[in-house]
């Protein structure tokens, strides 16, 4: 079985300023894909960046980039120069499509950015 | 760009009826997901399907039932509707065939109400 764990339930960080969001996960393949997805408050699920297992950089998008440490076992979210529109639930998820009872997306608990002007 | 459509946005049912909702993946994704998510919790998956046949199934109940249209609309049907079912339901798409780089692109969601 594949697992997410979130351990901020709630982060606050000043508009502009960049913020960490901490994802670690526990699988026993080798082979998946990391995802994570945005929830605003009005309720849809925005998906921002994915990482690969074997991808060698770290995966960027505009002011998301993901910090992939393999060995650790984590995949923290890095959003940086803070906007008030950042302020939303960020769910942290993993996909495994080579074991059939894991091929979905597993999501962790959440962490809830404000943005604080 | 084109999204995953859901129909409708908002439904609000008695306990005991019956629900279907609706819906229509991103033009050539022919993989579809249905999602469940509690107030305050993570989605959790029900079901999938793949070129129209079930893939994989998750905690789905027995009440509820879905497929996948030839022109690759999924529907889900709930009967017996439970005060517990209310939730919000997403259903996502993915081009399929990129294994674990399978990017699931999700729609806005469809807010269930049992009273």
């Amino acid at each position: 079985a594949q697992k997410i764990t979130q351990t901020q339930p709630g982060m606050f960080v000043q508009e502009k300023e960049a913020v960490t969001l901490d994802c670690t996960y526990d699988t026993s393949d080798p082979s998946y894909g990391l995802f994570w997805y945005k929830q605003p408050s009005s309720g849809e699920m925005i998906f921002l960046i994915y990482q690969g297992s074997y991808d060698q950089q770290n995966a960027t998008e505009g002011r998301y980039s993901l910090n992939f440490q393999k060995a650790r076992k984590s995949a923290n979210l890095v959003i940086s120069a803070s906007q008030l529109g950042d302020s939303a639930m960020y769910f942290c998820a993993i996909y495994n499509s080579l074991d059939s009872s894991a091929r979905q997306l597993t999501f962790g608990s959440g962490t809830q950015l404000t943005v604080l002007p | 760009a084109a999204g995953v459509i859901q129909s409708p946005r908002h439904l609000i049912k008695e306990k005991r009826e019956t629900a279907t909702l609706k819906c229509y993946p991103i033009p050539r994704h022919d993989t579809v997901y249905w999602y469940q998510q509690g107030p305050g919790q993570d989605p959790q998956f029900l079901i999938s399907f793949y070129e129209k046949m079930q893939s994989d199934k998750g905690s789905i109940p027995d009440r509820f039932s879905a497929q996948q249209f030839s022109d690759y609309h999924s529907e889900l049907n709930m009967s017996s509707l439970e005060l517990g079912d209310s939730a919000l339901y997403f259903c996502a798409s993915s081009p399929g065939d990129l294994g674990w780089s399978d990017t699931q692109y999700f729609g806005p969601g469809t807010r269930l109400t049992v009273l």
